[in-house]
């Protein structure tokens, strides 16, 4: 089935530095969605990219999808402590199971004060 | 709008015994899923809905079954609970258009098996 990389599984930050997370797939994806789950709650929708090279920010977050549909980035500028959670990416392809959305495994971003 | 109802919140079931997930979601949504939650394994597929009166496998099926009773519920039965089984459940609604995706999720169901 179609597979969703997302690097890194973990990433440490002080508070104050950038945070970056990348997911990768080997298809060519319709769009790419990203989710923010804080600890013990659920995953909640961020945002969706759909063209090809498409950029988009929210506040301190800036979401990038790849010329060739295939990757996508979040980036968190100056992180707050609020900003901890994981990050999930979720890829739509066409056609396929599942009606073809697949997500990522996550990037859990701890930061310490 | 409630969006996504999933129930119960908890549970802690014996090895052995059975028990159903309930998930209910008022958007209208054709497609609806369940994952389950484990750490450092992300969202893994447990089973899926993508229409009212079809259900597939998804990527762990063993041990479970679904039932889409209407459009607006789809539950997950586990018939001998396992503590292999232990974690937290989610469903989800997931709007499908030509516009766009959006996945919604329920509260989730933390489940431990002794």
């Amino acid at each position: 089935g179609q597979q969703v990389m997302q690097i890194p599984q973990y990433q440490h930050v002080q508070e104050g530095e950038d945070f970056t997370t990348y997911c990768n797939s080997s298809t060519t994806l319709s769009n790419i969605q990203w989710y923010k789950q804080r600890p013990g709650g659920h995953p909640v929708f961020l945002i969706q990219l759909v063209k090809s090279g498409e950029v988009k920010k929210q506040k301190r977050l800036t979401f990038q999808f790849g010329e060739a549909k295939k990757n996508s980035s979040l980036h968190i500028t100056a992180t707050q402590t609020t900003d901890v959670g994981t990050y999930f990416c979720a890829g739509r392809y066409s056609g396929g199971g599942a009606d073809g959305l697949t997500f990522g495994k996550g990037t859990h971003l701890i930061i310490q004060p | 709008n409630a969006g996504v109802t999933q129930t119960p919140k908890f549970q802690v079931l014996k090895t052995g015994q059975s028990m159903t997930l309930q998930c209910a979601q008022d958007m209208n949504h054709n497609s609806m899923y369940w994952y389950r939650q484990d750490p450092g394994m992300g969202l893994r597929l447990i089973y899926y809905s993508a229409s009212e009166g079809t259900t597939d496998k998804g990527e762990v099926p063993n041990g479970y079954n679904v039932s889409r009773l209407n459009k607006r519920e789809f539950s997950l039965r586990l018939e001998s609970a396992a503590p292999s089984q232990t974690s937290v459940y989610f469903c989800a609604s997931i709007r499908l258009s030509t516009g766009g995706t959006e996945a919604f999720f329920g509260q989730g169901t933390r489940l431990t098996v002794v």
